[in-house]
């Protein structure tokens, strides 16, 4: 499958722990999205990297969050200290030379 | 900020049946794009417009690109139970990314 990747698929944490999601792009896509999607909602914009610079980043990405992506390949989101506000479904998506986005299956992230 | 207004917010239809949703906004976009999800999954691409005025279909899918910009539709002909879903259109702002609307979640009753 050369589909966008992302992992894990489901995470239950306790309040205050960190958590960390993995997004594994399409391979020849050099820019990377991160989506939170909450129950009823449409995906909002947190930031997005073309290759390994981080090019945007939305006012809802607290100091708490933080996004890499080293190589220019796989990305990574951190979420510091979780609250139960941050349960969602974080969604990465790596988007084509025409600039359509395709999505993982998403993260689902449940904070107690 | 920009915002997307999707309608209906719910649609309950009977199979064999057409659909249509669209998608209005106060901003311009520069390509409208029309992607599914299913419960715990991420959103499918179905459409991608990028031109004012421009028709496209995919399958039973056709999709518009507004004249003004600001506003896109689309159409489901001939609706079948797999069709269930929630819809969402996004617009592609000049700096990339995408906004999307709140979604219209389909109902097909066989």
């Amino acid at each position: 499958d050369t589909g966008v990747s992302q992992d894990p698929r489901h995470k239950i944490t306790k309040r205050g722990q960190n958590v960390t999601f993995r997004c594994d792009p399409i391979s020849e896509h050099n820019r990377l999205y991160w989506y939170r999607q909450t129950l009823g909602q449409g995906p909002e914009f947190l930031t997005y990297f073309q290759n390994e610079a981080q090019l945007e980043k939305s006012r809802l990405l607290s100091d708490r969050f933080s996004a890499e992506r080293p190589k220019g390949s796989f990305s990574t989101l951190e979420i510091q200290r979780t609250e139960q506000g941050d349960s969602a479904m974080y969604l990465c998506a790596s988007s084509s030379p025409q600039w359509e986005l395709f999505f993982g299956e998403g993260s689902r992230l449940t904070v107690l | 900020g920009q915002q997307l207004n999707q309608s209906p917010q719910s649609m309950f239809i009977q199979e064999g049946e057409d659909v249509s949703m669209n998608c209005t906004s106060s901003s311009i976009f520069n390509t409208w794009l029309w992607y599914k999800q299913d419960p715990g999954e991420g959103p499918v691409l179905l459409i991608a417009l990028y031109k004012a005025g421009e028709l496209t279909s995919n399958g039973r899918l056709t999709a518009q690109f507004g004249i003004t910009r600001k506003d896109s539709f689309l159409n489901i002909s001939a609706s079948i139970p797999s069709d269930v879903g929630i819809y969402f259109c996004a617009g592609q702002t000049r700096t990339e990314k995408l906004v999307f609307g709140k979604g219209t979640k389909l109902t097909v009753n066989p």
